[in-house]
């Protein structure tokens, strides 16, 4: 069965510093999402991409996170300086095709990066 | 009132039983509803789509209801491993900024 990958697993990363997330979405899955999820909080949602583009941004994405899709396979977030409130878990999803409302939403396993 | 809200529980369940949660939301330009598990540290699964008329999927049960804005989940015949948190999500096309929005979800524990 086809699954979204992260990587990498677990990301400790000094205040200040820039970090990549990587995902690689289910591939014949047109929508692609970041979400995070403090640790005993709800998972908020970051971001959706669709078509090469940001489709949607919560006021959680500021100019400090941006995302790239850079070949056919790859889905990244960055997050230019980090912060000790960044640290998370962070899950990409994909959806497939359809109707653009379908939102059905398969999940990789997360990257929990912590900031010290 | 908050976006979308959920009972935090614990549902402490014997083995066998069934059990409901329900889900409010605010939005009513609203339009999906899912329910999704996340065990511990783990990512968020999908388990149903929640559509108009209910649906159904084995043991799980859906239900919407637009009237009074929530929506639910039965479980019959509950297993151990249907212990999990239950997570309801949200969708409004129209309110920009919050267009997905996930319930804190409701812990359930199936117990032997």
């Amino acid at each position: 069965e086809p699954e979204v990958t992260q990587t990498p697993s677990h990301q400790v990363t000094q205040m200040g510093q820039e970090v990549i997330l990587r995902c690689v979405p289910i591939s014949n899955h047109l929508y692609f999402y970041w979400y995070r999820q403090i640790l005993g909080q709800k998972v908020e949602f970051l971001v959706s991409f669709y078509n090469n583009e940001i489709s949607e941004k919560s006021e959680i994405f500021d100019d400090q996170f941006s995302v790239e899709r850079p070949d056919g396979s790859n889905f990244t977030l960055k997050i230019r300086s980090t912060k000790l409130e960044d640290s998370a878990m962070y899950f990409c999803a994909s959806s497939p095709p359809g109707l653009a409302d379908s939102y059905e939403q398969y999940f990789g396993p997360g990257t929990r990066l912590t900031v010290t | 009132r908050k976006e979308v809200e959920q009972d935090p529980g614990p549902f402490n369940v014997p083995e066998g039983a069934t059990v409901a949660f329900n889900c409010t939301y605010s939005n009513s330009a609203s339009q999906s509803f899912f329910w999704y598990r996340q065990d511990c540290r783990k990512e968020p699964k999908l388990l149903m789509s929640v559509y108009s008329s209910g649906n159904e999927d084995g043991r799980f049960t859906a239900q919407l209801n637009r009237a009074s804005q929530y929506i639910s989940l039965l479980i019959r015949d509950s297993k151990l491993s249907d212990s999990a948190t239950y997570l309801c999500v949200v969708f409004t096309p129209m309110n920009r900024d919050d267009k997905i929005i996930f319930g804190k979800g409701t812990r359930l524990h199936i117990l032997p």
